[in-house]
């Protein structure tokens, strides 16, 4: 059973970078796609972005300036940067593999991490 | 990229059929068949519950099923129990989600 972990800093000061970790087990991280969900408070859910073991990515357009993704396969591990951060990147940051068959991209999300609440406070 | 619209409330009594639908464009969609469905629960990560319109994952109770017609996708959840309270959210290509259906089991 594939189990995804997101691991970091559980407060960031505005203007500063927000780095997170997700550290997968059960399974290797290569062939699929990885992606970043985030969720505010009381509030709905949106994509951030996602990134293939390969190390190519795709970014929502909206949050592109200030997000990068990387991986690591050797650590089976995948994170997560963004930058400038302000008050209104609080939320609670999920970690997920996305539906991938035969390389392509199938736009949905099988597995999730339990998600990491990020505050952004000075 | 504009959030695909869902009702914010849904409910129904243990043992009916609810559906919860969620409206998109022909950009979304309307264009391919990459509709799926979350449950989440509070305090909780999403769930998948249904994947490519009406394909459900290994675990998920047949009680849920999908459909789609046009520019609208629906989630049926058949014979409600009370740990189907949760919140649902639809997704489709490209990547976005609709805002959310809070299913109340009366």
């Amino acid at each position: 059973q594939v189990q995804l972990q997101e691991s970091g800093p559980g407060l960031v000061k505005p203007s500063e970078t927000l780095s997170l970790t997700c550290t997968v087990s059960g399974g290797s991280i290569s062939r699929y796609y990885w992606s970043w969900i985030r969720q505010p408070p009381g509030k709905g859910l949106e994509w951030i972005g996602y990134i293939y073991y390969s190390g190519s990515t795709n970014y929502n357009p909206s949050l592109k300036s200030r997000v990068t993704m990387s991986v690591d396969t050797s650590k089976n591990h995948f994170s997560l940067r963004l930058s400038s951060v302000t008050a209104a990147d609080t939320a609670v940051y999920y970690c997920a593999r996305v539906g991938t068959h035969i390389g392509m991209v199938m736009y949905y999300f099988d597995y999730w991490g339990q998600g990491t609440l990020v505050t952004v406070s000075s | 990229q504009s959030a695909l619209t869902q009702p914010p409330s849904a409910s129904g009594s243990p043992g009916q059929s609810v559906t919860i639908s969620c409206t998109g464009t022909s950009s979304d969609v309307g264009a391919y068949n990459y509709v799926s469905w979350y449950q989440q629960h509070p305090g909780k990560a999403p769930k998948l519950m249904i994947y490519e319109v009406r394909k459900r994952p290994s675990g998920v109770p047949d009680r849920f099923s999908g459909s789609k017609s046009g520019n609208t996708a629906s989630l049926i959840v058949s014979g409600l129990q009370p740990e189907d309270e949760a919140d649902y959210y639809c997704s489709s290509y490209p990547w976005v989600f609709g805002g959310g259906t809070k299913l109340t089991v009366l």
